[in-house]
């Protein structure tokens, strides 16, 4: 069975403070994809990032990296410098490679970023 | 624009009296799926598509319905809505071609908020 753990349910910082959420995944699939999505206070859904289970580099965006580590079957993603636009629910995503059907999410971390 | 459309976005309504909440996608995808949110709970799939006339269950489709007759069309379907449907619902849709740029990345429509009394 697939499951996908945020075990942070609220996080709260000050601007410009680094801060990391945790994702940690099971499944059986031995190639799998995983996502990060945020959903800010107006609501919408966005995509930041898709990975491969075969590809482990970490990755980095601006202020966003993201670290990925098959070992301990975990995606994290880290914020530098963090920003009051930060402020924002994010969910970690898994789904199979072939097809996709089943994309499941975490339950989400919700990240204060107080000004 | 690429996007998912989804109406109403905002809906109260009355236990029993179906509603139907639609959902439109002009990226041409194959797979159309519909989520539920709720706190603490995260998104959980309720009915996916995999192309016309395909559709299955998620993890959570009781008292949903879904049909999928146009590949740009998969509305969700409540026969008799009960207050336990009460929840952020998200339509979404993603490109199916494996390995393929963009390939399982779920574009979201805006969310319709429903509420059953």
């Amino acid at each position: 069975a697939q499951k996908v753990t945020q075990a942070q349910t609220e996080i709260s910082v000050v601007e410009k403070e680094d801060v990391t959420l945790d994702c940690v995944y099971e499944t059986r699939d031995t190639t799998y994809y995983l996502f990060w999505y945020k959903q800010p206070p107006s609501g919408e859904l966005v995509f930041l990032i898709r990975r491969n289970s075969f590809d482990e580099q970490n990755e980095i965006s601006g202020r966003y990296s993201w670290n990925f580590q098959k070992s301990t079957s975990s995606f994290n993603f880290t914020i530098t410098a963090s920003q009051v636009v930060d402020s924002a629910v994010y969910f970690c995503a898994l789904s199979p490679y072939t097809g996709g059907f089943k994309t499941i999410f975490g339950a989400g971390t919700r990240l204060f970023v107080k000004a | 624009e690429a996007q998912v459309t989804q109406n109403p976005r905002y809906l109260i309504t009355v236990t029993g009296k179906k509603l139907t909440v639609t959902c439109s996608q002009n990226m041409n995808h194959e797979y159309m799926s519909w989520y539920r949110q709720d706190p603490g709970l995260g998104l959980r799939q309720i009915y996916y598509s995999m192309n016309v006339e395909v559709t299955d269950k998620g993890d959570v489709p009781e008292g949903y319905k879904v049909s999928r007759k146009e590949k740009r069309n998969f509305p969700l379907i409540l026969e008799s809505p009960s207050p336990n449907q009460t929840s952020l619902y998200f339509c979404a849709s993603s490109s199916t071609v494996t390995g393929g740029f963009g390939a399982n990345v779920l574009t979201f429509g805006a969310g319709s908020r429903l509420t059953v009394l």
